[in-house]
């Protein structure tokens, strides 16, 4: 069975401190990976996307940067982290098989506060 | 881009009322709506997957409906309980888009008060 991981769970930082939060995938081959970023009042935000090992997009510009060195495996970083960085972050993936119309599914998230 | 609305923000209701929400999407270039259900600090659980106009789904006591040409989908809630409190999101495909990206509406956000 497919399963997503990520950790940590929740996270304080203090301002322009670093950050890594790592999402793993199991159970399923070269997904499409995401990153997306809820913030305080505000809807569901596509952060990154990835099609491949590699492979990333960015759909917002901003302080974050993401990585895939695996193929189950995606990480969101940051060198400096701002107040507004402050947020729950979800990691989804596609299968590729896309057998359910793009269906995307999701980790368990990490709640940050950057203090 | 495509646009997803979702309206109310936010609804209150007692337990037992039934409730409905709207999601909004240009009707041109469907392929299809999705709608999850997401718990304060869980995962967002897919509900539905919606494709043929006139769809109606049902799971339990939440059900939902689409319209595709003029671009809308309800989802109702029949004898709120508690447990159904969550924010509801409804995302469609980016129309073209090969990397299978989904674009949300912010989400309505249902309290239910025992």
């Amino acid at each position: 069975s497919q399963t997503i991981h990520q950790w940590p769970a929740t996270l304080v930082q203090p301002v322009g401190s670093p950050l890594s939060l790592e999402c793993t995938v199991e159970g399923t081959s070269n997904p499409n990976l995401y990153w997306y970023r809820q913030a305080a009042g505000r809807g569901l935000q596509l952060l990154f996307y990835s099609v491949g090992i590699g492979q990333i997009s960015s759909e917002v510009p901003q302080n974050l940067s993401a990585s895939r060195p695996q193929d189950r495996q995606f990480i969101l970083s940051s060198k400096k982290l701002l107040l507004s960085d402050s947020g729950f972050y979800l990691c989804a993936y596609l299968p590729e098989d896309r057998s359910s119309y793009n269906e995307q599914f999701f980790g368990p998230g990490t709640r940050l506060t950057v203090l | 881009i495509l646009n997803v609305e979702q309206s109310p923000q936010s609804l209150h209701v007692q337990e037992g009322d039934s409730t409905n929400f709207t999601c909004s999407f240009p009707s041109s270039n469907f392929y299809a709506l999705h709608w999850y259900r997401w718990e304060t600090a869980k995962s967002p659980e897919a509900l539905f997957v919606m494709t043929l106009n006139g769809d109606e789904k049902k799971k339990g006591r939440i059900s939902a409906t689409l319209n595709t040409k003029e671009g809308y989908s309800y989802l109702y809630i029949k004898g709120s309980q508690p447990e159904d409190s969550a924010t509801y999101l409804c995302a469609s495909p980016v129309y073209g888009g090969s990397q299978g990206n989904l674009i949300f509406g912010k989400g309505t956000k249902l309290s239910v008060k025992p």
